[in-house]
């Protein structure tokens, strides 16, 4: 069972738009919802992370949205750059270190 | 800081054999992780280690089975493989365990079972 839910699987944008990757999440005990940036060949690497007791997360170009009553987050990547090309993961975990992962949305922007 | 280094990074086997991969956390840090990322299933949490002590398990078989020493260095065994363990193995090492510690990644042990 997919404790996370991601989507959309892959996504499009052009150069200066707006990317958005939603996540839903049904454990209503997490509280620690990270978001991990991987490239090919590397391992995943923190991005953004938010607590549940916060709607809105902003961090640069990357902002979180939380909406603890929809259990729903997502990532908003604004003015998408081509080096932003990647692979991103949501997470959530709760007490001990166990993430659940996303499956991942791979991320392509056109220049 | 040095990261977190993962070794052998590439490794071919046949089904029946077994493996061992081994992990070096960031300097300082106690707790260790380990996933399997496939393209389909993504990330699949297959255990922690803290303190040289199995903190928490992820739903996979017996065949998967790990440990950690004194010095917070990790190894993951997998026996009997099968063609479906063929996978990127990450681990990733935290300060403490706990929610809301940032695990940073190692870039992986790619397995290829054949």
């Amino acid at each position: 069972q997919q404790q996370v839910k991601q989507s959309p699987q892959s996504l499009i944008v052009q150069k200066g738009g707006i990317s958005i990757i939603n996540c839903a999440y049904e454990n209503t005990a997490f509280d620690y919802f990270p978001w991990y940036q991987q490239f090919p060949g590397k391992g995943p690497a923190l991005l953004i992370a938010i607590r549940p007791d916060v709607s809105e997360k902003k961090e640069g170009r990357f902002t979180i949205s939380f909406n603890k009553s929809a259990k729903q987050f997502s990532l908003h990547i604004m003015d998408s750059q081509p080096g932003d090309s990647a692979t991103y993961f949501c997470a959530a975990s709760f007490i001990m270190a166990q993430f659940y992962f996303g499956t991942g949305t791979s991320l392509t922007v056109i220049p | 800081k040095a990261g977190v280094t993962q070794t052998p990074r590439y490794l071919i086997k046949t089904r029946g054999q077994q493996v061992t991969l081994s992990c070096s956390p960031i300097s300082g840090h106690r707790s260790v992780s380990w996933y399997q990322q496939t393209p389909g299933q993504g990330l699949q949490f297959l255990f922690e280690y803290f303190s040289e002590t199995q903190r928490n398990k992820g739903n996979f078989p017996g065949r998967f089975s790990g440990r950690q020493f004194s010095n917070s260095r990790s190894e993951m065994n997998v026996s009997t493989l099968e063609l479906g363990d063929s996978a990127l193995y990450l681990c990733a090492s935290s300060r403490t365990s706990g929610s809301g510690e940032t695990q940073y990644f190692g870039p992986g042990t790619r397995l290829l079972v054949l």
